[in-house]
């Protein structure tokens, strides 16, 4: 289930099912969204981006989607491994400056053995 | 080679003492980032060098002075920090063009008395 408080947003999947981590973002001038993943003891790890021009972008076992009319985006991994464990942030690229990407609060993802 | 190298892994520091974060990459990359993370929370933007040259600077305390000497080195100087600046500190460097994807070093852990 997830839960959302004080503490990270917390997903707990069992492994080998879907994964579905949401993210809301406010800027409508972003153009580019990203994913990153961050192991404990890591920096963040690119996963996938989608241009805001797109609807839905494919990667290896991750799909993104996303929703310009209720600025949502969606990170899917199929086929959940141990593996993923992680913290999973969306970033945004604003249209206004391209050197500046902007973390989301991130989803700690728990992957039940 | 595909890796940011950040020194020291951890630094502890008094409230007067100077000390600085180093960071190096040798991807060819021409935007140098620092980041600031508490635990639990995002990567937060402190500063953004463009061929060398500062192009952001998120309204960091002048007690943070960064300094790019070259396209393959970021440094992070600190001068009389608080105990609230203590965080992990993240370095990440991008392609040109390509800012979205951001390449991290694995932070420098900064602790301050």
């Amino acid at each position: 289930g997830e839960s959302v408080g004080l503490h990270l947003p917390t997903l707990s999947v069992q492994e080998g099912d879907n994964s579905i981590i949401n993210c809301a973002y406010s800027n409508s001038a972003s153009d580019y969204f990203i994913w990153y993943k961050q192991e404990s003891g890591k920096g963040p790890q690119f996963i996938i981006d989608i241009r805001s021009n797109m609807d839905k972008r494919q990667g290896q076992r991750v799909t993104v989607l996303l929703n310009k009319t209720v600025k949502h985006l969606s990170l899917q991994i199929a086929a959940t491994q141990p593996g993923d464990s992680a913290v999973y942030f969306c970033a945004e690229l604003l249209k206004t400056s391209y050197d500046k990407v902007i973390f989301g609060p991130g989803t700690s993802l728990s992957v039940i053995p | 080679d595909t890796e940011v190298t950040q020194t020291p892994k951890h630094l502890v520091m008094g409230m007067t003492n100077k000390k600085s974060l180093k960071c190096e990459q040798h991807m060819g990359h021409r935007a140098m980032y620092w980041y600031k993370q508490k635990a639990k929370k995002p990567p937060e933007l402190m500063f953004v060098y463009s061929y060398e040259k500062l192009s952001i600077n998120e309204s960091v305390p002048s007690r943070f002075s960064p300094e790019c000497p070259n396209s393959s080195l970021l440094n992070l100087h600190l001068h009389a920090l608080q105990p609230e600046d203590s965080a992990l500190y993240l370095c990440a460097s991008s392609q040109p063009g390509g800012h979205w994807e951001l390449f991290f070093g694995e932070g420098s852990r900064l602790t301050v008395l």
